[in-house]
Parts: structure tokens; C-alpha cells; sequence
């Protein structure tokens, strides 16, 4: 998980409670992602970034604000959290492949949310 | 439209037996396909991954796979199985275009893989 901080790693928020899930890294990447967690269901995307300044929806992006201010950081907002946003959250910073050349990706460690 | 499907959600391997987690895939464009493992309590870590130059892919901690266009599989061994391979093991794929915003990945549901001492 080298280079990719995710904060808090863990929260407890009630019905209708906001909150922001901060990703920051320090790779000078160009696209970062935001996925979730399910048991049983792996993970899916819910917004992306593909750099500084633009985002877009991925698979499930209803209940979520995403936004990109700079390259380091990408924050998840819940405006109103709901029981169905118990899960955990990852964020990965990755360089796409260039002609000939490889990616790097990293997966953040994760925050863990419950929401009662 | 792009799928990943893992045949059993729990394997159990004693240690020191072949490793082998499935994964088979559907796309509509050509395929990249990747392995992850995931550690309890921890982010996910790339194992390797297919990107058409070569069908059979060696990653990292000795685990390798081979991808098989005829059967759409993509499926993940290991000779030897260690204590700590003890994980769980996604299996993803992603359109084969680069570029960014490139990395949608669609995941499968998991494998944990449980090694018998």
C-alpha cells in the first residue's frame, strides 16, 4: 500500500450523517478510483478520476460525490449516509500504461464504514 | 459489457499441494485480466496480469497464469501452496485500451484460499 493514504480507517456514522473519505498520494499519478467493498461481491467502482480536475461515475455512484481538487487527492463524500453504505472503501492511484511501458497501481489500505 | 466469474468462493489446499483458483471471464473487447490477493484487514496487492504480450503470466511469490482465449479462463496456480499464501484472491478485467481513466476494473466475487498446515 506504499504511497496511498486513505483516512479515517475506520468510522461509525448514523442514518442521514455526512461525512468525507479522504485519498491522497504522492506518486504524481494521473488516475485515481474509488471502490467498494462487499462481502461476496469483490469490488466496484464508484467514481474515478482520470486526472486533475475532471471525474466520472463508475458502477454504483448513487449516494456519493466525488471530487478531485488536485493530482495527491481524492475525496468520497457521503451527503446523507445510508445503512446501505456499510462497507469498505478503497481507493487506488494508478499510471496507465504507456506505449511499450507498464502501469503502477496501488490499492490504499481501506477505511472501514458502518453506518447504524 | 465485461464480467469475471470465480468458481468457488473458499478453497482449502494443504500446504505444499498444487494451488489452482478459477476465473473465467466475458467481454466484449479484448480483454487485460488481473490477479490481486488481498491480506485480512488490508488493501489489495497486483499478483500479475495479462496484457496480450505473452498467455502464460509469471507474477510475484511464485504464482502464475495462463490466459486461454478458447475457454475465456484466466486461472491461477501455484506448484507448491505456503502458509502465507493463506488469502483471499481476485480475479479482475479491464478493457485492453490504454490511455487514462483506462483502469474500470470489474472484479470477481473472490476466493478465499484456506492452507492446511
Amino acid at each position: 500500500n506504499a504511497g496511498v493514504t486513505q483516512t479515517p480507517k475506520f468510522q461509525v456514522l448514523k442514518t442521514g450523517q455526512s461525512m468525507t473519505l479522504q485519498c491522497a498520494q504522492d506518486m504524481n499519478h494521473n488516475s485515481m478510483y474509488w471502490y467498494r467493498q462487499d462481502p461476496g461481491m469483490g469490488l466496484r467502482l464508484i467514481y474515478y478520476s482520470a486526472s486533475e480536475g475532471t471525474t466520472d461515475k463508475g458502477e454504483v455512484p448513487n449516494g456519493y460525490n466525488v471530487s478531485r481538487l488536485n493530482k495527491r487527492e481524492f475525496s468520497l463524500r457521503l451527503e446523507s449516509a445510508a445503512p446501505s453504505q456499510t462497507s469498505v472503501y478503497f481507493c487506488a492511484s494508478i499510471q496507465e500504461r504507456r506505449a511499450g511501458g507498464q502501469e503502477t497501481q496501488y490499492f490504499g489500505p481501506g477505511t472501514r464504514l458502518l453506518v447504524l | 459489457a465485461q464480467s469475471v466469474t470465480q468458481l468457488g468462493s473458499h478453497v482449502s489446499v494443504s500446504e505444499g499441494a498444487l494451488v489452482l483458483l478459477r476465473c473465467n471471464y466475458s467481454s466484449s473487447v479484448p480483454p487485460y485480466l488481473f490477479w490481486y490477493v488481498q491480506y485480512p484487514n488490508q488493501g489489495l496487492q497486483l499478483l500479475l496480469k495479462y496484457t496480450s504480450a505473452a498467455t502464460l503470466v509469471k507474477g510475484i511469490n511464485g504464482f502464475e497464469a495462463e490466459f486461454k482465449k478458447s475457454e475465456t479462463s484466466f486461472h491461477l496456480t501455484k506448484p507448491s501452496a505456503h502458509m502465507s499464501d493463506a488469502a483471499e484472491y481476485f480475479c479482475a478485467v479491464n478493457p485492453a485500451y490504454s490511455g487514462a481513466g483506462s483502469y474500470q476494473l470489474t472484479f470477481g466475487k473472490g476466493t478465499k484460499l484456506s492452507v492446511i498446515p
